[in-house]
């Protein structure tokens, strides 16, 4: 059974850094990777998605990477602004052909002005 | 249009009620899930529908049952619910792919439905 942590739990930083999420899962043989945010109480909203044969994707000031063999994934966020606070999932998919998809822990950031 | 809507936005019902929770897309994605997402916890994946035939069920109790009557649309309706189904029911929907070469699988969600059961 894929698992798929996400560490720090929370992060809080002050407007302008640049910060790194880390995700982690337990079984490699993956389809693709989503990264998305979410704000209290809403929807998800996709973010960047990397494909397996990918190595990574980038969106403005956030770039994905991944490393199948390693099982992970990091989302870099140059100079944060106070509109970046969110929680932030990655969903990994499966290679199966209706794909099933794992979420991780979230990782809830606040960007402080 | 990338847009999946949900209604409603809202629902509170008593134990004994029956309900409907509704999901709609134009985007011509032909694969739809249903996600279930406690406070403070990553969403549950409950169904997937794959060309409007129920592709995955992840062993959810039969009080919530999944219904896809056209590409568009996905319902979800709830009868008999306990307390411990409170929670934000999420919607999603992605493209399958023809051939190998087109298989993004990227997954638009909807704004949920805050359901309260009492």
């Amino acid at each position: 059974k894929q698992e798929v942590t996400q560490i720090p739990a929370a992060l809080s930083v002050p407007e302008g850094e640049n910060l790194v999420l880390n995700c982690s899962f337990t079984d490699s043989a993956i389809y693709n990777l989503q990264w998305f945010r979410q704000d209290p109480g809403k929807g998800l909203t996709s973010l960047l998605l990397i494909q397996s044969s990918q190595r990574e994707q980038t969106s403005g000031r956030l770039n994905a990477s991944l490393d199948k063999s390693s099982g992970r994934s990091t989302l870099y966020i140059a100079a944060s602004q106070p509109g970046d606070s969110a929680t932030y999932l990655c969903a990994v998919g499966d290679s199966g052909g209706y794909q099933k998809v794992t979420f991780g822990t979230g990782t809830k950031l606040q960007v402080i002005p | 249009d990338t847009e999946v809507t949900q209604t409603p936005k809202h629902l509170v019902m008593g134990m004994t009620n029956k309900k409907s929770l509704k999901c709609e897309q134009h985007m011509g994605h032909r694969a739809m899930y249903w996600y279930k997402q406690k406070a403070k916890k990553p969403p549950e994946l409950m169904f997937v529908y794959s060309y409007e035939k129920l592709s995955i069920n992840e062993s959810v109790p039969s009080r919530f049952s999944p219904e896809c009557p056209n590409s568009s649309l996905l319902n979800l309706h709830l009868h008999a619910l306990q307390p411990e189904d409170s929670a934000l029911y999420l919607c999603a929907s992605s493209q399958r792919g023809q051939g190998v070469e087109v298989r993004t699988y990227e997954q638009y969600f909807g704004p949920g439905t805050r359901l309260t059961v009492t």
